[in-house]
């Protein structure tokens, strides 16, 4: 059974326009993390939530946003899609700085 | 700065031998690392982790060795399947809490 869920498994958007990626877990872990990953290349934290407090990486561009209404949910939103944003997105769940769990990732395309 | 990196991008290997992905990182420390195993198309599946504390650890067919003298892990499959065809990538844990640090991945092919 699949613990860590992320809908939907391809997405394709539209330069520009906002598009919202979504992670739910039933592993009830307090920390929920994203990763962007480009083809052949390793996964790349954008920001993570541990329990309600958010921490995003230095680099991680403003176009990138992330909510995380409760403990089960976690949202990537991103307002300005640009072609170099066409990546596999990954959610990732962990209990405090344990092994992380990640779902099967949203590939999104941008045209 | 930080970095966890693979020395080799590809490993080709006849089934049923034995495998050694290696692995080195820069932050002295770390003090935590997980392999991972990434299918095409798929997340990254958890492999096996080992803590600062220990050299050695086993798993079912894998085991990591742990070197922190010279920065040094690495991931070694025995009787490799073709089942065990993926990209496999250490990461460890960098200076701010939750942050695992990838390194860019080792492609494992296996030859019937």
């Amino acid at each position: 059974d699949a613990m860590v869920i992320q809908n939907p498994r391809y997405q394709v958007t539209q330069f520009g326009k906002p598009v919202t990626l979504s992670c739910s877990q039933t592993l009830n872990h307090n920390v929920m993390y994203w990763y962007q990953q480009k083809s052949s290349q390793a996964p790349k934290l954008l920001f993570h939530y541990y329990d309600k407090d958010f921490n995003n990486e230095a680099d991680t561009p403003d176009n990138f946003q992330s909510r995380r209404p409760n403990t089960s949910f976690c949202f990537l939103d991103i307002r300005s899609p640009g072609l170099g944003d066409a990546a596999m997105y990954l959610c990732a769940t962990s209990r405090d700085q344990n092994i992380q769990y990640f779902g099967a990732g949203t590939r999104l395309s941008v045209l | 700065g930080e970095s966890v990196g693979l020395h080799l991008p590809t490993l080709s290997v006849q089934e049923g031998d034995n495998s050694i992905i290696n692995c080195a990182y820069s932050n002295s420390a770390s003090d935590y690392f997980i392999w991972y195993k990434q299918e095409s198309g798929k997340g990254p599946q958890f492999i096996i982790d080992i803590r600062s504390n220990m050299d050695k650890r086993q798993g079912q067919r894998v085991t990591v060795l742990l070197n922190k003298t010279v920065k040094h892990l690495s991931l070694q499959i025995a009787a490799t399947q073709p089942g065990d065809s993926a990209v496999y990538f250490c990461a460890g844990t960098g200076r701010s809490q939750g942050n695992l640090i990838f390194g860019k991945g080792t492609k494992l092919s296996v030859k019937p």
